[in-house]
C-alpha cells in the first residue's frame, strides 16, 4: 500500500499563497489523493480530490475559490492563495487502495499550517 | 443535513474493549450510496483509518488493528458502531465516525470525534 509523505509544518503571511505538499511513494504515481482540513478542535472537512490531471469531481461544501490543487508525477499539491486567519489549520491527505476485501485507507501524517 | 455523532465511554481500562456508536441523522444509514468508517487521531498526530461497514454487513479493516476490530451496523437505530478490543495506551486517540461514498470514495460528512483514554 502506498505512503503518504507530508511536511509537519507550513507557515504563509496573511494574504499571501502557500502550496502544501503530499508525496505517494514509489510506484503509486497513478493514484488519487484526497485533502481534508482540519481547524482546531474540530473534526476534518473535504478540501477536494485531485489526481495527475488536477482536481477529480467537486470541492467540498464552503471551500472558496482560493483553494486549488495539481497533480504531478507522486506529489498531490493543494494551494491556498489570498491566505485569510480561518485557513489556520491542519491538512491531511488520504488515499484510498485496493478493493474489495483487500481495500485499505491510508493518510499522510498532516502538515500544520500556520497563518503569520 | 447529515449528521454523525460519536458516544461512548471516554475512558477504558487497559486490556479492556472500547466501544463506541455512531448515530447518523437527516438521512438514512441503509442509502446504497455510502460507506460507514471509522477514523482516529491521537493527540498531535494524524489520521488513522480503522475500518468501514457497508449497508450489508461487508466490512474492511485497517490490517494493522484487523485482529482485534469489529464494525456493525443497526439500521433499526440508523447507528453502526466500533469495538476494539485488548486496548492499550497506544488506543488513547480522539475517534471520528464519518460517511464515505461509495463511487467518490472521500468522507463527505464527519462527527465531532470524542476522546478516548485508556488508563487504569
Amino acid at each position: 500500500q502506498p505512503v503518504l509523505t507530508q511536511p509537519p509544518s507550513a507557515s504563509a503571511s496573511l494574504g499571501a499563497s502557500v502550496t502544501l505538499t503530499c508525496t505517494l511513494s514509489s510506484g503509486y504515481s497513478n493514484y488519487k489523493v484526497d485533502w481534508y482540513q482540519q481547524r482546531p478542535g474540530k473534526g476534518p472537512r473535504f478540501v477536494m480530490r485531485v489526481g495527475t490531471g488536477g482536481i477529480v469531481g467537486s470541492k467540498g461544501d464552503g471551500i472558496p475559490d482560493r483553494f486549488s490543487v495539481l497533480g504531478s508525477g507522486l506529489n498531490r499539491y493543494l494551494t491556498i492563495k489570498n491566505i485569510q486567519e480561518e485557513d489556520e489549520s491542519d491538512y491531511h491527505c488520504g488515499a484510498d487502495h485496493g478493493s474489495g476485501s483487500n481495500f485499505v485507507k491510508v493518510f499522510g501524517g498532516g502538515t500544520k499550517l500556520t497563518v503569520l | 443535513q447529515v449528521q454523525l455523532q460519536e458516544s461512548g465511554p471516554g475512558l477504558v481500562k487497559p486490556s479492556q474493549t472500547l466501544s463506541l456508536t455512531c448515530t447518523v441523522s437527516g438521512g438514512s444509514i441503509s442509502s446504497g450510496s455510502y460507506y460507514w468508517s471509522w477514523i482516529r487521531q491521537p493527540a498531535g498526530k494524524g489520521l488513522e483509518w480503522i475500518g468501514r461497514i457497508y449497508t450489508s454487513g461487508s466490512t474492511n479493516y485497517n490490517p494493522s488493528l484487523k485482529s482485534r476490530v469489529t464494525i456493525s451496523v443497526d439500521t433499526s437505530k440508523n447507528q453502526f458502531s466500533l469495538k476494539l478490543s485488548s486496548v492499550t495506551a497506544a488506543d488513547t486517540a480522539v475517534y471520528y465516525c464519518a460517511r464515505g461514498g461509495f463511487w467518490s470514495g472521500y468522507f463527505d460528512y464527519w462527527g465531532q470525534g470524542t476522546l478516548v483514554t485508556v488508563s487504569s
